[in-house]
């Protein structure tokens, strides 16, 4: 069975630019959660997905949004991007809610 | 800030010592969890605990919460060069967010 899966592994933006991140969960994992994690800090929690529902939303402008697909895969959308955007972003997925995670490798965003 | 509190930060033992490593939380929770991180990549899930839990262990890992403290502890028995990483908890809350902890760098001298 596949992992979690995050498209692309790297990207480099402009300040101002759109970014689209994208997950694809476990085969059968229903919920889906968004990390932003900084050099040195722990994930900081951006949104939690389930059954294409938001359940949980993190302190996160709305310059930040998301959406599960019918597939349970996921994109993470960041607009109008700024330097302290700059990040690995983590997708991880779980088989319901209140169970444990499995975490995709990330993508590593740069806003130059 | 919406992070968790670990301590210590970091932490270098010898191998085949010991290594313990506490989290203290602010909200009502589901269950705890532990994971680890090797080199910034993606985390590794090593252990959950559930609210209505004390203890629980996985080979050479025992974990311990107390809600009436918010806090828990991840005990390492045995430790190896391998298990050098930083290791961070998470509380899964009942309001749906999953707040990690500001981790510990574990160092494992040989």
């Amino acid at each position: 069975d596949a992992g979690v899966t995050q498209s692309p592994t790297h990207l480099i933006k402009t300040r101002g630019q759109h970014v689209t991140l994208r997950c694809s969960p476990i085969s059968g994992h229903k919920s889906v959660s968004w990390y932003q994690q900084v050099l040195g800090q722990g994930p900081q929690f951006i949104f939690q997905y389930y059954e294409k529902e938001e359940r949980g939303r993190g302190n996160f402008p709305d310059r930040f949004s998301a959406r599960q697909f019918p597939n349970y895969s996921s994109e993470l959308n960041v607009n109008a991007l700024l330097l302290g955007d700059s990040a690995l972003y983590l997708c991880a997925s779980s088989l319901n809610r209140g169970e444990w995670y499995t975490f995709g490798s990330g993508t590593r965003l740069t806003v130059v | 800030s919406q992070q968790g509190e670990e301590d210590p930060q970091a932490l270098s033992i010898q191998e085949g010592e010991n290594a313990t490593m506490n989290c203290s939380y602010k909200t009502s929770i589901n269950n705890l969890q532990w994971y680890r991180q090797n080199s910034g990549r993606g985390l590794v899930h090593l252990i959950l605990i559930r609210s209505n839990e004390r203890e629980k262990h996985s080979g050479r890992l025992r974990v311990t919460l107390d809600t009436s403290k918010k806090s828990s502890s991840l005990l390492i028995t045995a430790s190896r060069a391998a298990d050098t990483a930083s290791y961070f908890c998470a509380t899964d809350a009942v309001d749906d967010k999953i707040i990690f902890g500001k981790g510990t760098r574990l160092h494992i001298l040989p």
